[in-house]
């Protein structure tokens, strides 16, 4: 079946260090992919996504580019912040039906000044 | 800025006993979900509710499960006896329609003792 397997967490960087989320997914057909991000207190956020092989997604700072032939969707950011502490969740996005998410397990990220 | 918001945001119940969590989606959004998270492990998508009705629903949403649009803000989901494995945060998400990002609430989270 579909899934996605991140990256064991926590994560611990300090600031202005560069960030590296492995994310890999296994599913029928081309599904979108998607990193939403949890900060502390709040529910899941879209951070970026990607709809097609080659794709890339950005948002804030963070990258992840869709590769079809490796089946993965790592999530990066060239200089990280304390205000990026939280944990990020890579999701596959199933188009047909109902359109639901099949999560990765969520890595926790912690950044110290 | 809309968003889903979820009530309570912690519920301490008994083993046996019933339980609703609460949601009020985007309130131009058609499409409902709820997925829940049991400590440590992936997010889990649970059902999936259009037009008043399920659409999909996982194999974790057995009878003691149910959902509910009572009136034409709140989505309601129903555990009728609880159980110790039923300890989790229980996210709602919504969305408009199309091929769309879901919105996601801040979850509430349940502890079954």
């Amino acid at each position: 079946g579909d899934s996605v397997t991140q990256m064991e967490g926590p994560v611990t960087l300090s600031e202005e260090a560069f960030l590296t989320i492995n994310c890999t997914y296994t599913a029928t057909g081309y599904p979108s992919l998607f990193w939403y991000v949890q900060y502390p207190g709040e529910g899941l956020q879209l951070l970026l996504k990607a709809t097609k092989a080659d794709d890339k997604g950005s948002n804030k700072g963070f990258e992840a580019t869709y590769r079809k032939e490796t089946t993965s969707f790592h999530l990066e950011k060239g200089s990280v912040q304390v205000s990026d502490s939280a944990v990020y969740f890579c999701a596959l996005y199933i188009i047909q039906g109902a359109q639901k998410l099949v999560f990765g397990q969520g890595t926790r990220l912690t950044i110290n000044p | 800025e809309p968003e889903v918001t979820q009530t309570p945001s912690h519920q301490v119940t008994q083993m046996g006993q019933e339980v609703i969590l609460r949601c009020v989606p985007i309130s131009n959004h058609l499409y409902f979900y709820w997925y829940r998270q049991i400590l440590g492990q992936k997010v889990e998508f649970l059902v999936s509710f259009y037009n008043n009705e399920i659409s999909e629903k996982s194999e974790i949403f057995d009878d003691q499960f149910s959902v509910e649009r009572p009136d034409g803000s709140n989505f309601t989901l129903k555990i009728r006896s609880t159980k110790l494995e039923d300890s989790a945060m229980y996210f709602c998400a919504s969305r408009k329609g199309g091929v769309g990002e879901q919105y996601f609430g801040p979850g509430t989270r349940l502890t079954v003792t």
